[in-house]
């Protein structure tokens, strides 16, 4: 088990690009999360996939922002028409839950530059 | 709405100090709170886990004491070494229905050799 990753690690884009980053969670866990880090700020909660149902999604994830987990492994988060402010680290962590709650943990973060 | 607020914002340190690192969350409906490293560019790395019926929990020279009902936690270091130096997260994950972490926006730790 290597950890949750995340690609790419670093994507420079022009504002009104799309983006499209990729989480591969550690293995059989059945919860993914996405969270936004600006500078020097705490991670900002985005959504979060038990199995591959979307259950929760935060006011901070616009319409210009979707995340998908088609078979409940990986998961996928597209920016569209991608403004300066999009601009962050974002984050994903992954846990196994059966109903207590435990640790998520995180991958290394794909940092997001638009121009 | 929760809230976490950590002091200091920043904080430097000779090697070999003790130090305490401080956490306060506005509302105590709380399942655990948790201590977090991050290095400089990198992700999160857990280091401790504290859940709501817990006390403290210790991990080597690191000890995180919660106390729910005031709203508080610590995050104790013992003799400090130029490796400690990073960023230090703490989150809390509110009762609700809701899956999401909260998190303060760290101290910033220096060590000096």
């Amino acid at each position: 088990d290597t950890g949750v990753s995340q690609d790419p690690r670093h994507k420079i884009t022009k504002r009104g690009q799309n983006v499209t980053f990729r989480c591969d969670p550690i293995s059989e866990h059945n919860r993914l999360y996405w969270y936004r880090q600006t500078l020097g700020q705490g991670p900002e909660f985005l959504t979060y996939f038990q199995n591959e149902a979307q259950l929760e999604k935060s006011r901070l994830l616009s319409d210009r922002f979707s995340a998908e987990r088609p078979k409940g492994s990986f998961s996928t988060l597209e920016i569209q028409r991608t403004e300066q402010g999009d601009s962050a680290m974002y984050l994903c962590a992954s846990s196994f839950s059966t109903g207590a709650r435990e640790t998520q943990y995180f991958g290394p973060g794909t940092r997001l530059l638009v121009l | 709405k929760q809230e976490v607020t950590q002091i200091p914002a920043a904080l430097s340190v000779p090697e070999g100090e003790n130090l305490v690192l401080n956490c306060s969350f506005t509302d105590s409906a709380i399942y655990n709170l948790q201590w977090f490293r991050q290095d400089p560019g990198k992700g999160l790395t857990s280091l401790l886990l504290i859940q709501s019926s817990q006390r403290e929990q210790t991990s080597g020279r690191l000890n995180a004491s919660l106390d729910k009902s005031s709203g508080r936690s610590t995050l104790y270091i013992a003799a400090s070494q130029p490796g400690d130096s990073a960023t230090y997260l703490c989150a809390v994950e509110p009762q609700g229905g809701s899956e999401k972490l909260v998190f303060g926006k760290g101290t910033k730790l220096t060590v000096n050799p």
